[in-house]
């Protein structure tokens, strides 16, 4: 089956730094790739669409200038949370299909992030 | 539509019996639906996916059922059993679009 890998599962930095996150589809490749976040006991709210070598799609009330979105290849989307305040705090979880129209997406493990 | 709240509804259930979560979506223009798991600090996990076209699909210990008459998914698992404790979220894709919205979850506890 298809597999997204996502790196680092979790990090844990200090208030005003920037952190980096990883997406990568390792057996097939997706234009496009999509970026969600989940707060404990809550239900996947969606960020972002991440297009390959065009920019990203941002959901309503996402700051984009917040979470910058790459997405340089065919296999590798990245997030970075930029200037990161504890309310950042969260599990973030990207999300990709080798199919058409998107269906069958499949998750990477997540990263879990605390702002310090 | 878009998930809200603090707290899951739980289901629990006794090891061998047959569990039902269900779900109900917002759109009904939704054309395709998805059931996953999640386990707890891991990423979803797809179990199966259904089309507007259709009413029932089966998979592997698992049948989702689709009334689109009311709007209402369901996720049957056969012969629960301890390795299916989690949450399990219902998902749709309106209008072809290749966003999915996320119901807002329910978690499964099973009982030995």
């Amino acid at each position: 089956g298809a597999v997204v890998s996502q790196h680092p599962s979790w990090v844990i930095c200090k208030s005003g730094t920037s952190v980096k996150i990883e997406c990568r589809s390792l057996d097939f490749q997706a234009t496009t790739m999509f970026w969600y976040r989940q707060f404990p006991k809550q239900s996947l709210m969606l960020m972002a669409t991440s297009n390959e070598g065009s920019k990203a799609t941002y959901e309503q009330g996402v700051e984009k200038d917040k979470f910058l979105i790459n997405h340089a290849s065919l296999t590798l989307s990245t997030l970075t949370v930029t200037s990161a305040h504890p309310e950042d705090s969260s599990f973030y979880i990207c999300s990709a299909s080798p199919q058409p129209n998107n269906e069958k997406l499949f998750f990477g493990s997540g990263t879990q992030l605390s702002v310090l | 539509g878009e998930s809200v709240g603090l707290h899951l509804p739980t289901l629990s259930v006794q090891e061998g019996d047959n569990s039902i979560i269900n779900c109900a979506y917002s759109n009904s223009a939704s054309d395709y639906f998805i059931w996953y798991k999640q386990e707890s600090g891991k990423g979803p996990q797809f179990i199966i996916d259904i089309r507007s076209n259709m009413d029932k699909r089966q998979g592997q210990r698992v049948t989702v059922l689709l009334n689109k008459t009311v709007k209402h998914l369901s996720l049957q698992i056969a012969a629960t059993q301890p390795g299916d404790s989690a949450v399990y979220f219902c998902a749709e894709r309106t209008g072809g679009g290749n966003k999915l919205t996320f119901g807002t979850g329910t978690q499964l506890k099973v009982e030995l």
